[in-house]
């Protein structure tokens, strides 16, 4: 079983704060790594996929950064906002030859007016 | 409006019962997944479909059957032999290649 982990496990931060967390996976074999945001009663929504060692997405004020080297992915949020606040799962793809996915256990973002 | 659908949104079911989820995309996507979430852990990959009349077991597929006869269909069985079958379950699917997959509102199954 591949394993991704993700940490902090949940996550309260300030209006306006910045915050960031992080996605382990395993650095052999990697194909792509997707990050989804979850917000409560609805459903996981795509922010970023990244293929590439040393790539940089952003979207507003998230970014995301990848290094397939050593196998992590940061998220950041910049001046986060209550509406930020959901469940930011990632995703690790290990080869072209199966779309199989494999999602970590999410970080819990509860951001406070 | 194209998108994936799961029904019913909430099920119940007596202990021993087999019962079916329906999933559903008019997305033309080749790719869809059964994942199953309990509380305080994260989506878990049960079964997947890269193409009609083809699917591949998940790391949690034990109790669980699937079929994929059309490309925009993808039902998931929960088996009397699922030991806690009682669990939130999402469908998904996406384009093959490196895409980003779409989710279904998911099914909460509650045996009892």
């Amino acid at each position: 079983i591949l394993n991704v982990e993700q940490s902090p496990q949940s996550l309260h931060v300030q209006e306006g704060d910045s915050t960031n967390f992080t996605c382990s996976f395993p650095s052999s074999n990697f194909y792509a790594l997707h990050w989804y945001r979850w917000e409560t009663a609805k459903s996981p929504e795509a922010l970023f996929v990244m293929t590439l060692n040393g790539d940089e997405k952003k979207k507003g004020r998230i970014s995301a950064t990848l290094n397939t080297k050593e196998g992590y992915s940061y998220l950041y949020i910049k001046g986060s906002q209550p509406e930020d606040s959901a469940t930011y799962l990632c995703a690790f793809r290990s080869t072209p030859n199966t779309d199989k996915l494999i999602f970590g256990t999410g970080t819990r973002l509860q951001v406070f007016p | 409006d194209g998108g994936i659908t799961q029904s019913p949104k909430y099920l119940f079911r007596k202990e021993g019962q087999n019962v079916t989820l329906s999933c559903e995309q008019n997305l033309n996507h080749d790719a869809m997944y059964w994942y199953r979430q309990d509380p305080g852990q994260g989506l878990r990959l049960i079964y997947y479909s890269q193409i009609v009349n083809d699917f591949q077991k998940g790391d949690i597929a034990e109790g669980y059957s699937v079929s994929r006869e059309k490309k925009e269909s993808f039902p998931l069985t929960v088996t009397s032999a699922q030991k806690n079958p009682t669990a939130f379950y999402l469908c998904a699917s996406s384009r093959q290649g490196n895409t980003e997959a779409f989710f279904g509102q998911g099914t909460r199954l509650t045996v009892v």
